[in-house]
């Protein structure tokens, strides 16, 4: 059973289009996160949701709208896409405090062209 | 300044060597440490938690400093299978990623 499962897994698109990630996980965690991972390899947090709060909300453009229907989900809408928003976009969840470390989804690998 | 800064390599090192890696934090209220591994285009995996007393997972062992504000993870007897990046993470309000340590194990 996959822990946290994140579709789609490649996503190309063109600039301007609106597309949505989806994510879930099966571990009774509390807290989801989408974090993106540029070119650099740099993985940077966009949000956080506790029990469908939002808790963390990093300088993301409002191009960017995540959307929790429960605890066990973890959406993220994204509208006018552009160039810059290629990338990989990895969904995570964690125990309330994150103690025990996260657990990633597999990536959706984002492509606009 | 970064909350979290690491060496990105790459270190290449001949199979059976022993390789560590640093990572220095900026909060010194930071709570919990971790090693993470991330194969090329997979995603990040769970390592090891860094504890304050060191541990130890067979060949892999991870320390903290919290005077001087380091976690460091040393790799024993390298294994071809050990080729990833390897990112240090420090909590805070929130997890911080460093930029990740590329390593290539050659036989």
């Amino acid at each position: 059973d996959t822990a946290v499962s994140q579709t789609p897994k490649y996503l190309v698109t063109q600039m301007g289009n609106d597309k949505s990630i989806k994510c879930e996980q099966n571990l009774g965690h509390d807290t989801m996160y989408w974090y993106k991972q540029d070119s650099k390899k740099f993985l940077k947090i966009m949000f956080s949701y506790n029990n469908k709060e939002l808790i963390i909300n990093e300088t993301v453009p409002n191009r960017f709208s995540p959307k929790s229907p429960d605890k066990a989900h973890l959406n993220l809408h994204i509208n006018s896409l552009e160039l810059g928003d290629s990338a990989v976009y990895f969904c995570a969840s964690s125990p309330w405090s994150g103690v025990y470390g996260y657990t990633f989804g597999s990536g959706t690998r984002l492509t606009v062209v | 300044r970064k909350e979290v800064e690491q060496d990105p390599g790459p270190f290449n090192v001949p199979e059976g060597a022993t390789v560590a890696f640093n990572c220095t934090y900026s909060n010194s209220a930071s709570q919990s440490f971790f090693w993470y591994r991330q194969d090329c285009r997979k995603e990040p995996k769970l390592l090891m938690s860094v504890y304050s007393s060191g541990n130890e997972d067979g060949r892999f062992t991870a320390q903290l400093n919290r005077a001087s504000q380091y976690i460091s993870l040393l790799i024993r007897d390298s294994k071809l299978s050990d080729s990833a990046t390897y990112l240090c993470v420090v909590t805070g309000n929130q997890f911080y990623f460093g930029t990740g340590t590329s390593l290539t194990v050659i036989p």
